[in-house]
């Protein structure tokens, strides 16, 4: 059982907006700002999409935005596009005994 | 162009030991952190640790504290991740990736390929 809860899948049209959730706890999500989200095809090392809830790292689409409210966080998808098909991870720090969490993982099917 | 690159997949048995490499090249090594991530087949990313390559003080997931090493030689830019022992159970991709930003961020910008390990009798 992952630490960071995900659904396990979402789906969407091209063109539409989909929202994946990561609910963690007190100890985690909701008590720091260092959520990261990853992108993962098949067969491929992840890519870091959102960083610290809401930064954008140089290079990624401003179609992907992230957020926080209290034990969940949130991956923002606009405009889906076929290539955003893939597996969504979020990330967050959870202290200086656990240091870092993920979640089990988000199926992005764009239908 | 920055870039880690990790070396080739294994396959060995059980009790074995291992040590997988990840080379960093095109950026200062000794500025960033390194970290380690399993993905077992079919399954989600867990985080195994960090190891900063400066002064190699490492930080270990409580899950995996004990049962992996990590290790750092910065003169050839290079991170380690080893096993004393394997078990089936360490079967997995094993990802380094680029940790950029201060302490408590998680944002690994630059990623390995990843090393297949598989142990099996």
């Amino acid at each position: 059982q992952s630490a960071l809860t995900q659904p396990a899948s979402v789906s969407g049209s091209p063109g539409q907006s989909v929202t994946i959730s990561c609910t963690g706890t007190s100890s985690d999500v909701g008590a720091y700002n260092y959520v990261s989200w990853y992108q993962q095809h098949p067969g491929k090392a992840p890519k870091l999409m959102i960083y610290d809830v809401t930064k954008r790292p140089s290079g990624v689409s401003n179609r992907f935005s992230g957020s926080k409210s209290g034990n969940t966080a949130s991956l923002t998808i606009s405009g889906l596009q076929a290539e955003d098909e893939a597996n969504y991870y979020c990330c967050s720090y959870a202290g200086s005994t656990s240091f870092v969490v993920f979640g089990g993982g988000t199926k992005l099917t764009v239908l | 162009e920055v870039q880690l690159v990790q070396s080739g997949a294994e396959v060995k048995k059980p009790g074995e030991s291992l040590k997988i490499s990840c080379k960093g090249s095109g950026y200062t090594f000794t500025d960033y952190w390194i970290g380690w991530v399993r993905q077992m087949p079919g399954k989600g990313l867990e985080w195994l640790g960090i190891i900063y390559t400066g002064d190699s003080d490492t930080r270990y997931s409580p899950s995996f504290q004990g049962q992996v090493t990590m290790s750092a030689d910065k003169s050839i830019t290079t991170a380690y991740l080893q096993w004393s022992s394997l078990k089936a159970s360490d079967t997995a991709m094993y990802y380094c990736g680029r940790r950029v930003g201060g302490a408590g961020t998680n944002a690994y910008d630059v990623w390995g390929q990843g090393t297949m390990v598989t142990v099996s009798s």
